[in-house]
């Protein structure tokens, strides 16, 4: 049973061009979750997604970044017009139907995010 | 505010006991996580606390107490595969995880 998997594990992208980061969920998960952390930082909640739907987007800087999780395929962070502060390691995590209370989460290895 | 209090880093030797402290101030409390994180890698779920108490699980141990909004996660016998960051999650009344910035755990020989 394949983890939660994430690509790609590094990019590098100058000021002003697009990222778009991707997480196939673990099978049988059906709940995502984005999350930012920055060097020597903690974990920053960015987006919960379900299968064509957003449930939270209360972390989500209101320009440049969106989410989405469609019917078939994989979730996708998109940043638009990246600037030097979006550098960061972004981790996408998925659990099972049923609130994140009531198991833990399984995360993917990340996909690290270099702006020039 | 929302909070999460955790040491910035700790240094313990091979062989010996370590305990890693949590306190917590959010809205709301449905439960509280130990996750491990190596270096450049995904964090690993440790453990799961939501009633007062002590679980233990093999060499690690996580306490919780309600009512003083306290954590510890505690790591017996260390070794040097132990150094990592240790982050504890606080799930609040949104159901939310608020997450601490982590301790990182030096193990020495």
């Amino acid at each position: 049973n394949a983890g939660v998997m994430q690509n790609p594990r590094h990019l590098v992208r100058r000021r002003g061009q697009e990222a778009r980061l991707r997480c196939s969920p673990m099978k049988g998960h059906s709940h995502v979750y984005w999350y930012r952390q920055l060097p020597e930082e903690g974990l920053k909640f960015m987006v919960y997604l379900q299968k064509e739907n957003i449930i939270d987007e209360s972390g989500m800087p209101k320009e440049r970044f969106s989410a989405e999780f469609p019917k078939e395929g994989p979730s996708i962070l998109r940043i638009q017009q990246v600037v030097r502060g979006d550098s960061a390691a972004y981790f996408c995590a998925s659990s099972p139907p049923g609130r994140t209370n009531t198991g833990e989460l399984f995360f993917g290895e990340g996909s690290r995010l270099t702006v020039l | 505010g929302q909070n999460i209090d955790q040491p910035t880093e700790m240094t313990a030797t091979e062989g010996a006991i370590v305990q890693i402290n949590c306190t917590y101030q959010t809205s709301g409390f449905n439960g509280l996580f130990w996750y491990q994180q190596h270096a450049g890698e995904a964090p690993t779920f440790l453990s799961y606390n939501v009633l007062d108490g002590l679980e233990e699980k093999g060499r690690f141990s996580s306490f919780l107490s309600r009512s003083k909004g306290y954590s510890y996660l505690l790591l017996k016998e260390l070794q040097m595969k132990d150094s990592a960051s240790y982050l504890c999650a606080v799930i609040d009344s949104n159901y939310q995880l608020i997450w601490g910035a982590g301790t990182k755990l030096i193990i020495k020989p």
